[in-house]
This record gives structure tokens, C-alpha cells and sequence, in this order.
């Protein structure tokens, strides 16, 4: 069976400030697809990155960067220099062997809420 | 494209009524998926549909619920004899082949 773990429940981080939120999985296959949604407010999921289980190099999005390490199974996430429209619920998620989230769709954690205070 | 959207929004309802939700996903996306979304729990996997024809249902899907989607284009979830403990967030996605899922707004079901 698969599982995604965030054990953060909250941040709370002075605006500007550096945020990182930890997401560990579990899964049996070799192959699986890792993402990152981020849901604010208003409620609708908001696809941030998917990596496959076969790409470990670390990626950079502006102010966005993951660092996907299969030796501890971590696909954690950092925000430099937050900003205040980053406050949301921030959701690490898996899916086995398809890229899209095959028939047993995706499985997510239970999501950090990242407040930022200005 | 207005991407995936989901009616109605908001449903409030007594218990032991029926109610159903709709989803219209993005128009060129051949798969659709609902899931269901608790207060502080990540989104839960429902059931699968890959145009018309519902390929997986979640052991979470009761007999109370049922999901249509007829001719591979909006799809329907409909919860019967509703109880308090289906109270939710119901999320509609859509896909196409290895594309990400994009999700809708939901629909939050509240049950008094």
C-alpha cells in the first residue's frame, strides 16, 4: 500500500522568511510519480510540480524549489522568501506507475497549512 | 477553457435526503475522477471514470453513492439517504492520457 506523510501540520513564518514542508512516502513500486499541490482558500487544488521516481535531480521555480531524495524518500519543498499569497494548505501526493494518476488516482498526505504573516 | 467546474458549490441538507453533484471537466479530457476532502485530511480517491466507463471505485464509495458519466462528457455523484459523516468537500478532476490531474472548486456538502 502507498502513504504519504506530512508530519507538519502548521507553519507559521514571518513574511520574507525561508519555508521548507516535509512530505515522506511510501510505496512498493519502482516506478511512481511524486506531486505537490498547493490549495488556498477558495478550496480548488492547484498542481505546483510531478517528478518520476527515476528523476532525482532537484528542481527551481522562481521562489519554488523540491529536493526529491529516493534514499530517504522525501520529496520535500522550500519557498524562499515567502510572501503573504503563499498562505495555503500545501499537499504532497503520490500515484503509482502513471504519470497522471492512473485508475487509483492519487494518494495525498494530509497537507501543511503554511501561514504567512506580514 | 474554463477548466473543471462543479455544481453546486455549496449544499446544505437534512439527513436521509438524496443529493447529487455535478462535474463538467475540461472538454478535450477523457478521464475524470471524484474525490472526497474531510476537514484537515488531504482529498480521499473515490472512483475512476476513462471517458464513459467507470474503471475503479474506492472501498470508501458505499452502496449509498453513485457516479454516472454518460456519454464520456459531465459526470454525476450521487449520495442517497445521506448521513452526517458524508458531510465533505467533493472534488471533481480531470485528465487527459499522462497529463496532471486539474481539479475543480468542489462541492461542499454539509448534512444536519
Amino acid at each position: 500500500a502507498q502513504k504519504v506523510t506530512q508530519a507538519q501540520t502548521e507553519i507559521s513564518v514571518v513574511e520574507k522568511e525561508d519555508v521548507t514542508l516535509d512530505c515522506v512516502y511510501e510505496t512498493r513500486d519502482t516506478t511512481y510519480y511524486l506531486f505537490w499541490y498547493k490549495q488556498p482558500p477558495s478550496g480548488e487544488l492547484v498542481f505546483l510540480i510531478r517528478r518520476n521516481s527515476f528523476d532525482e535531480q532537484n528542481e527551481i521555480s522562481g521562489r519554488y524549489s523540491w529536493n526529491f531524495q529516493k534514499s530517504t524518500s522525501s520529496f520535500n519543498f522550500t519557498i524562499t522568501a515567502s510572501q503573504v499569497v503563499d498562505s495555503a494548505v500545501y499537499f504532497c501526493a503520490l500515484s503509482e506507475a502513471f504519470a497522471g494518476g492512473g485508475a487509483d488516482g492519487l494518494t495525498f498526505g494530509k497537507g501543511t497549512h503554511l501561514i504567512i504573516q506580514p | 477553457d474554463t477548466g473543471v467546474s462543479q455544481d453546486p458549490r455549496h449544499k446544505i441538507t437534512k439527513r436521509g435526503q438524496n443529493v447529487t453533484f455535478r462535474c463538467d471537466p475540461i472538454s478535450e479530457h477523457n478521464r475524470l475522477y471524484w474525490y472526497r476532502q474531510t476537514l484537515g485530511q488531504g482529498p480521499e480517491f473515490l472512483t475512476y471514470f476513462q471517458n464513459e466507463a467507470q474503471l475503479e471505485k474506492s472501498r470508501l464509495l458505499s452502496d449509498r453513492f453513485s457516479a454516472e458519466r454518460p456519454k464520456g462528457s459531465f459526470s454525476t455523484l450521487e449520495i442517497q439517504r445521506t448521513e452526517q459523516g458524508d458531510s465533505a468537500m467533493y472534488l471533481c478532476a480531470s485528465s487527459s492520457g499522462a497529463n496532471v490531474l486539474t481539479f475543480g472548486a468542489g462541492s461542499r456538502l454539509t448534512v444536519l
